[in-house]
């Protein structure tokens, strides 16, 4: 069965610093891959996802997240973070035709201002 | 926009009580799936329909059961609260298989007492 990992459980950043938060999966076959994000309060809402083509995917509020087939990677990055930016992230993934998403344990971020 | 709606945002039961969650999403999507989000463990799936009257289970279907009766609602029911399934529950929907995001309501918090 497919599976997420991602490894920050709790990240804590200065306004204007860059953000990378891993995500690694295990399934063998064609994956989709998604980055959800949950603001204090909120649901969940899409940041991106990744299907095919380029494996640099640009997403809202200035994310974007680098699919590395080999590595079995879809980090997400922020080249400058803000004090809005205090989240909670989630990475998920499912095969190409299965209704099941997986997600992973969740990482909370915390900007400082 | 995508609306997902669930009935309750807060809820405090007894255990041993029958609880039902309400769900009506307003997109006439196919897929309708019943989380629940504990910390450090992210949103574990469990139950999803992909269509009137279907169900199928996901990770952690004991203890739960579902009804979809009409497109548009999907019903998660405790069948007997116990103190273990205190837990926020999220509802989402999608308008397909992996290729599709996912679409979240707010949630409701459970507390069993």
């Amino acid at each position: 069965a497919q599976s997420v990992s991602q490894h920050n459980h709790h990240v804590i950043l200065s306004e204007a610093a860059s953000l990378e938060l891993g995500c690694n999966y295990s399934y063998g076959g064609t994956v989709n891959l998604f980055w959800y994000v949950q603001y204090p309060g909120q649901h969940l809402q899409l940041l991106l996802k990744y299907f095919s083509g380029d494996p640099l995917v640009k997403g809202i509020k200035g994310f974007e997240a680098e699919f590395i087939k080999s590595k079995f990677s879809f980090n997400l990055r922020k080249p400058s973070v803000q004090w809005s930016d205090t989240a909670e992230y989630f990475c998920a993934v499912t095969s190409r035709n299965n209704n099941d998403m997986r997600f992973g344990a969740g990482t909370r971020l915390t900007v400082k201002p | 926009d995508v609306k997902v709606t669930q009935s309750s945002r807060y809820l405090v039961k007894r255990t041993g009580e029958k609880v039902f969650l309400e769900c009506v999403q307003d997109m006439d999507h196919e897929n309708m799936f019943w989380y629940r989000q504990d910390p450090g463990l992210g949103l574990r799936l469990i139950y999803f329909s992909y269509d009137v009257k279907m169900k199928e289970k996901g990770d952690i279907p004991e203890g739960y059961s579902v009804s979809r009766e009409k497109k548009e609602r999907f019903s998660l029911i405790l069948e007997s609260a116990s103190t273990n399934q205190t837990s926020m529950y999220l509802c989402a929907s999608s308008v397909g298989t992996g290729l599709y995001e996912q679409y979240f309501g707010p949630g409701t918090r459970l507390t069993v007492t």
